[in-house]
């Protein structure tokens, strides 16, 4: 069972820039969510998909889209990059989206820097 | 909404000292509780859970009893590692309809000594 794995590890934009950050999730886990860390914060979710579709949302702008392919990967991809949105991006995959309990398994995460 | 409150950090321990790293939640009916460790330059792993009340996660020697009286999920060791060094996030999810995501604390930065 291999685990999660995102590219690029880095990535330094200017503002106004567009970013496509991208996730491969564990095998046999539909469920793909995204989560926002900022330096010495807890992470705050974007959103989630569900086998494709997206399953919920948090409190982010829609300049923040994501897609989720049937091959377990998936793409967080941010517009008009902002300096606030520099950050340590992390997805994370589950199995199902229906539990609660279900635990979800972060990959390594992409540190994106505008500038 | 939901929120999740974790001790202020850092906290620096000296090796073989007991650790408590207190987290409280507010949320709306049931939700399961998470503890999380992040090391440096890594993502976050998943340290131990419980998913009801009275329920006790347990992993690599840490303990987290999740009290519903108190609306608590605090973090024990007995005896700490250099190597456990790192962040903890205590977090939670399902609750409010809110299946889909984890809300998390701020994080406790924890140094263990030699």
């Amino acid at each position: 069972e291999t685990g999660v794995t995102q590219s690029p590890t880095h990535l330094i934009k200017t503002r106004g820039q567009q970013v496509t950050l991208r996730c491969s999730s564990q095998s046999g886990h539909n469920t793909v969510s995204w989560y926002q860390q900022a330096l010495g914060q807890g992470p705050q979710f974007i959103f989630q998909y569900y086998r494709e579709e997206e399953n919920g949302r948090g409190n982010f702008p829609p300049r923040f889209s994501g897609l989720q392919f049937p091959n377990y990967s998936s793409e967080l991809n941010v517009n008009a990059l902002e300096l606030d949105d520099s950050a340590l991006y992390l997805c994370a995959s589950s199995l199902d989206v229906s539990g609660a309990t279900d635990t979800q398994y972060f990959g390594p995460g992409t540190r994106l820097t505008v500038l | 909404g939901n929120s999740v409150t974790q001790m202020e950090g850092p906290v620096t321990l000296s090796e073989e000292a007991f650790l408590t790293i207190n987290c409280t939640y507010t949320a709306t009916g049931y939700p399961s509780l998470f503890w999380y460790v992040q090391y440096p330059g890594e993502g976050l792993q998943l340290l131990l859970k419980a998913t009801k009340a009275d329920d006790k996660g347990s992993n690599k020697g840490f303990e987290a009893t999740y009290r519903k009286e108190t609306t608590s999920f605090h973090l024990e060791k007995g005896s700490v590692q250099v190597s456990d060094s790192a962040v903890y996030f205590c977090a939670l999810s399902g609750s409010g309809g809110s299946n889909y995501k984890l809300t998390f604390g701020k994080g406790t930065l924890l140094t263990v000594n030699p």
